[in-house]
């Protein structure tokens, strides 16, 4: 199927660690990966995508990696901040449907 | 402009009720979405819109029904409803030839009495 999952749903992680968030996912159909953030009460917000032809992605405090040969992708976001608190979102994109499918959510939450 | 605008934020209907959910963006994106999101869950894709022409229908009951009027604006009209569709609905739009990100608006939170 199109599943996307995730390995926890709640994640706490101390102001200024590292962060990672895990996805696997169970076939290799869709074109790219995309990282969702929601606040409460707000709409997901776009982190960063990946094509399925890339191993690793970059942003400002985020890297993205995908390995394909597991199936699993990881968002890690570097010196974690209070306003990193969210859900986040693992998501499939198919590009040829315009279809993108979210995956379950881990709640990340920030120790002071 | 990278804004999604949904209105209403909220909204409260009857069973009888007949409503509808507007959603509008002026990006010039050719892809506009429907999606339900419960409480602790992630948003579950209804309606996809390409070009204004419904392209997919995820095998969603009847008793919702999308419309696209034009490029900029995406309806979900609302009839009949039950309490467990209550609620967040959740319209994106996105840029249909590049397949860019998609933007999210804020959603508008439906309870069914």
């Amino acid at each position: 199927g199109e599943s996307v999952g995730l390995h926890l749903p709640t994640l706490s992680v101390q102001e200024g660690d590292n962060s990672i968030i895990n996805c696997a996912y169970s076939n290799s159909a869709s074109d790219y990966f995309i990282w969702y953030k929601q606040e409460s009460g707000k709409g997901p917000q776009f982190i960063i995508d990946i094509r399925s032809n890339m191993d690793k992605r970059q942003g400002q405090r985020v890297t993205v990696l995908l390995n394909k040969t597991v199936k699993h992708l990881s968002l890690q976001i570097a010196a974690t901040q209070p306003g990193d608190s969210a859900v986040y979102f693992c998501a499939r994109g198919y590009s040829s449907a315009s279809k993108i499918i979210f995956g379950s959510g881990t709640r990340l939450s920030i120790r002071p | 402009d990278t804004e999604v605008t949904q209105t209403p934020k909220h909204l409260v209907m009857g069973m009888t009720n007949k409503k509808s959910l507007k959603c509008e963006q002026h990006m010039g994106h050719r892809a506009m979405y429907w999606y339900k999101q419960k409480a602790k869950k992630p948003p579950e894709l209804m309606f996809v819109y390409s070009y204004e022409k419904l392209s997919i229908n995820e095998s969603v009951p009847s008793r919702f029904s999308p419309e696209c009027p034009n490029s900029s604006l995406l309806n979900l009209h609302l009839h009949a409803l039950q309490p467990e569709d209550s609620a967040l609905y959740l319209c994106a739009s996105r840029n249909r030839a590049t397949n860019t990100e998609a933007f999210f608006g804020q959603g508008t939170r439906l309870t069914v009495v």
